[in-house]
């Protein structure tokens, strides 16, 4: 399985900033994909970044709100824009393996005061 | 739009107890059905299963699929202290490069000594 990791691993943050989460894994991947797990529920998909492509959203998240980057096959970025308080949750990225299963990063965990 | 419920939502067990977790299903374009573990923040992977009647094992832990029911249980013998996690199921559609993983909101597991 790829070993991810992920910056920073927890965060305090003010509301109207923005924070920039990485991910790296230790081999070259095709897909990533970005998670939000809010307090009490479960994980919730945000984006699939592919590189060389533009990210592809699920329902409810925009690219203004949460722009993604890829700029090789081993990082992504995800960036949390204009901070609120109902953006306090568990970011989580995830890679699909050469066994097609997804294994996840440690997480980030951010709280927006 | 795909969708997991588990149960139960919660459960408390004596360390040496058998415990069984429900996860039923309702996805368009079944891929594969996937057990993860979460302590803290990140899911650890356990199974994954596409096929039905084949019981996946490790160790004290195993989990079956049925895919005219269209659920999974997961199994866990003789638990310990260190099984105390939520226990997250998930199911991936297929259909292109879209691998979605959709989550149900887990099952916390306490196991007291």
């Amino acid at each position: 399985s790829a070993v991810i990791s992920q910056k920073p691993s927890r965060d305090i943050c003010q509301r109207g900033t923005s924070l920039t989460i990485q991910c790296q894994v230790d081999s070259q991947v095709t897909m990533m994909f970005w998670y939000r797990q809010q307090p009490g529920q479960s994980l919730t998909l945000i984006a699939t970044a592919n590189q060389g492509s533009e990210a592809t959203y699920e329902s409810g998240f925009v690219i203004d709100k949460f722009p993604i980057s890829r700029p090789n096959l081993t990082f992504s970025t995800l960036t949390v824009s204009n901070m609120s308080p109902e953006d306090s949750s568990i970011y989580l990225c995830s890679v699909e393996s050469g066994e097609e299963t997804q294994y996840f990063g440690p997480g980030t965990r951010l709280l927006v005061l | 739009e795909d969708k997991v419920v588990q149960s139960p939502l919660s459960l408390v067990v004596h360390e040496g107890d058998t415990v069984t977790l429900n996860c039923s299903y309702e996805v368009t374009n079944f891929r594969s059905l996937l057990w993860y573990k979460q302590e803290k923040k990140a899911p650890t992977f356990l199974f994954m299963l596409t096929s039905s009647g084949i019981e996946k094992k490790s160790g004290r832990l195993s989990s079956i699929l049925d895919k005219k029911e269209l659920f999974s249980i997961l199994n866990i013998t003789a638990t310990q202290t260190g099984d105390s996690a939520v226990y997250l199921c998930a199911v991936e559609r297929s259909g292109g490069s879209n691998y979605k993983l959709t989550f149900g909101k887990g099952t916390l597991l306490t196991v007291n000594p």
